[in-house]
């Protein structure tokens, strides 16, 4: 079974903090990783994608991958109250499909 | 740039009926999916289209539900004789990758359907 797993949160971090997503996978076959943001009542929205092992840096964004451990994280530097969302993790599998997490809520309080 | 559309935004549907789910694709993408997501939940996969070509429908949770891409462009998702188990929020997505060998990329969604049925 292919999955991917999340903390359901709630991660409450207040303005300015650096919050930490992380998410763990089933199979060492998946190759790449998808961050997508959701607001409530909204669609998933790409933030950041991974394809290799280590980080991969996006303005406020940086994703990590570590295939020997099976997890992936995402940090959110310098979090603003705007960055409140649910945090959905996916992976490929090398297959035609995005098999997703069931997301984390991120709270950030000023 | 446009982006992936779907309609109608919301559908309410008496148990028992007919309802068809429409998607619009970013133009030129030749991928296309069809996710379901519940309250709570990320989505699920259900089936995938590679142009006209409906290569994987395994997501698919009963004969009630059939998508076609006839044209490899707009997507219909048709569900028959809803059940109430079938309410859920619709996602299509698109990517403009083909090849199915090592994954499909990054996919864009669409702001989804919410079918409620009573």
């Amino acid at each position: 079974q292919k999955e991917v797993e999340q903390n359901s949160g709630p991660l409450s971090v207040p303005e300015g903090a650096i919050a930490s997503l992380n998410c763990t996978y089933s199979d060492r076959v998946s190759q790449s990783f998808f961050w997508y943001r959701q607001y409530s009542g909204k669609s998933p929205e790409l933030i950041m994608s991974i394809y290799s092992n280590g980080d991969k840096e996006d303005g406020r964004f940086t994703a990590q991958l570590n295939k020997a451990s099976q997890y992936v994280s995402l940090l959110i530097r310098d979090s603003q109250p705007s960055d409140s969302a649910t945090y959905l993790c996916a992976g490929d599998y090398n297959t035609d499909k995005l098999i997703f997490g069931t997301g984390t809520r991120l709270q950030v309080f000023p | 740039g446009a982006g992936v559309s779907q309609s109608p935004r919301y559908k309410v549907a008496k148990r028992g009926q007919d309802v068809a789910l429409r998607c619009d694709p970013i133009s030129g993408h030749v991928s296309l999916f069809w996710y379901q997501q519940a309250l709570g939940q990320g989505p699920e996969f259900l089936t995938y289209f590679q142009n006209e070509a409906q290569l994987d429908k395994s997501g698919l949770p009963s004969d009630r539900f059939f998508a076609e891409r006839p044209e490899g462009s707009v997507s219909t998702l048709k569900i028959q004789r809803t059940q109430q188990e079938d309410s859920a929020v619709y996602l299509c997505a698109s990517s403009p990758r083909s090849g199915l060998a090592g994954g499909q990329g990054e996919q864009f969604f669409g702001p989804g359907t919410r079918l409620t049925v009573l």
